[in-house]
């Protein structure tokens, strides 16, 4: 059964630093991977999707790479704003089910 | 125009009540999906419904019950609530090709489901 971590479970950095989170999952075996963000109290908002054949997106200060075969993900917030303050989930789609990462708080202290 | 919504945003009710979630996409995408979040803020899928057909039913309770009238609603009834039903019921959608969902998923805003 796919098992998917996101390390560390909480961040805390300086206003204007870049920063990586981290997501790994089990089973190689992926159709896409997809990085959301939940502020607290609300829904879930996609920042980025990859599917299986790419190795990386780019979406504004956000990058987020692919490695199936390693089972590793990573999503990269250059220059983090306080705004960016939230929880960040991966989450990846194998086979008829999407299983979820366990989420990384970011806060980003001005 | 929202993607995915749900109502009620909350939902406070007591424990042996009965109750209902909607959820209506107008994405016109071919499945959709209803996860829970519990206290550790874990999501895990509870159904998926792909052309009024159940394809993914995880091992929830039978009081839970989905209910899809057409392609672009999929609504959740709870039977007899629970302390324990206490979480953050998300509804998603997605469109699916071939075997896979490529275009990703679109989530509702949560509703957040107290029972006293």
């Amino acid at each position: 059964k796919q098992e998917v971590t996101q390390i560390p479970a909480a961040l805390s950095v300086p206003e204007g630093e870049n920063l990586v989170l981290n997501c790994s999952f089990t089973d190689s075996a992926i159709y896409n991977l997809q990085w959301f963000r939940q502020d607290p109290g609300k829904g879930l908002t996609s920042l980025l999707l990859i599917q299986s054949s790419q190795r990386e997106q780019t979406s504004g200060r956000l990058n987020a790479s692919l490695d199936k075969s390693s089972g590793r993900s990573t999503l990269y917030i250059a220059a983090s704003q306080p705004g960016d303050s939230a929880t960040y989930l991966c989450a990846v789609f194998g086979t008829n089910n999407l299983f979820f990462g366990t989420g990384t708080r970011l806060t980003v202290i001005p | 125009d929202t993607a995915v919504s749900q109502t009620p945003k909350y939902l406070v009710t007591q424990m042996g009540n009965d109750k209902s979630i909607k959820c209506e996409q107008n994405l016109g995408h071919d499945t959709m999906y209803w996860y829970k979040q519990d206290s550790k803020k874990f999501l895990k899928i509870m159904f998926s419904y792909n052309n009024k057909e159940l394809i993914i039913n995880e091992t929830v309770p039978n009081r839970f019950s989905p209910k899809s009238p057409d392609k672009a609603h999929l609504n959740l009834h709870i039977n007899s609530l629970e302390l324990g039903d206490s979480a953050v019921y998300f509804c998603a959608s997605s469109q699916d090709i071939g075997t896979g969902v490529i275009y990703g998923y679109t989530f509702g805003s949560g509703t957040r489901l107290t029972v006293v």
